[in-house]
């Protein structure tokens, strides 16, 4: 099983470009969330999916959006990299009921220069 | 969200004990989390513990839950260089009809011969 897949692993963007990560399961998650992390900030929740067609904000959502089309797919997108935005994300999914684990990808590190 | 709380950083000895705490906010949490992240890598899922236990053990781990202090803790016996990680403790808080997860910022397990 490939569980959660995302790309890229790495990229390096100019400030005001654009670029979607991409995050794809296998597992037929309904739950699929975006986090970011920052040295000594834990990871903090940028959107997320409770199935096809529905999304929600996190903690920090601000110059990211996400579209949720089908179960399996998660992109997060930014529509005008800032520095700021200079993390490591990673994309996560799990089943509907509370006991349920959540799986994570092993992440995609964005630099913005 | 809510908050989880736990310390950066502990250091220990091979074949020695390792104790990560964890206190949390949301009295209605009904599943706790302990994830592991090794260098470069997401998180992984280690354990959890039902709200209605008060202990739970599996081989070299064990969480300990007092739900009047809301604390959690992992305790790794015969701790080996290998356990050396970041340790996430995470909740469960509701959110309208999703359960969220909400991680702390990660305790740093420093092991050394």
């Amino acid at each position: 099983n490939a569980g959660v897949t995302q790309t890229p692993k790495f990229q390096v963007l100019k400030t005001g470009q654009s670029m979607t990560l991409q995050c794809a399961q296998d597992m037929n998650h309904e739950y699929m969330s975006w986090y970011r992390q920052d040295p000594g900030m834990g990871l903090r929740l940028i959107h997320y999916s409770v199935g096809a067609g529905i999304t929600d904000q996190g903690e920090v959502p601000n110059g990211y959006n996400v579209s949720r089309s089908t179960t399996e797919d998660f992109p997060l997108r930014l529509l005008s990299a800032a520095p700021s935005q200079t993390s490591v994300y990673f994309c996560a999914s799990g089943g509907t009921g509370v006991n349920y684990g959540y799986t994570f990808g092993s992440g995609t590190r964005l630099t913005v220069v | 969200g809510e908050d989880v709380e736990q310390s950066l950083f502990l250091s220990v000895r091979e074949g020695d004990s390792s104790v990560i705490n964890c206190t949390y906010t949301d009295s209605s949490s009904t599943y706790l989390y302990w994830y592991k992240q090794e260098p470069g890598a997401g998180l992984q899922l280690l354990t959890y513990i039902f709200s209605n236990m008060d202990m739970k053990q599996d081989q070299r781990l064990t969480v300990l839950l007092n739900k009047k202090d809301k604390h959690l803790s992992l305790r790794i016996a015969d701790t080996q260089t290998g356990d050396s990680a970041i340790y996430f403790c995470a909740e469960i808080f509701r959110s309208g009809g999703s359960y969220i997860p909400t991680f702390g910022r990660g305790t740093s397990l420093i092991v050394h011969p």
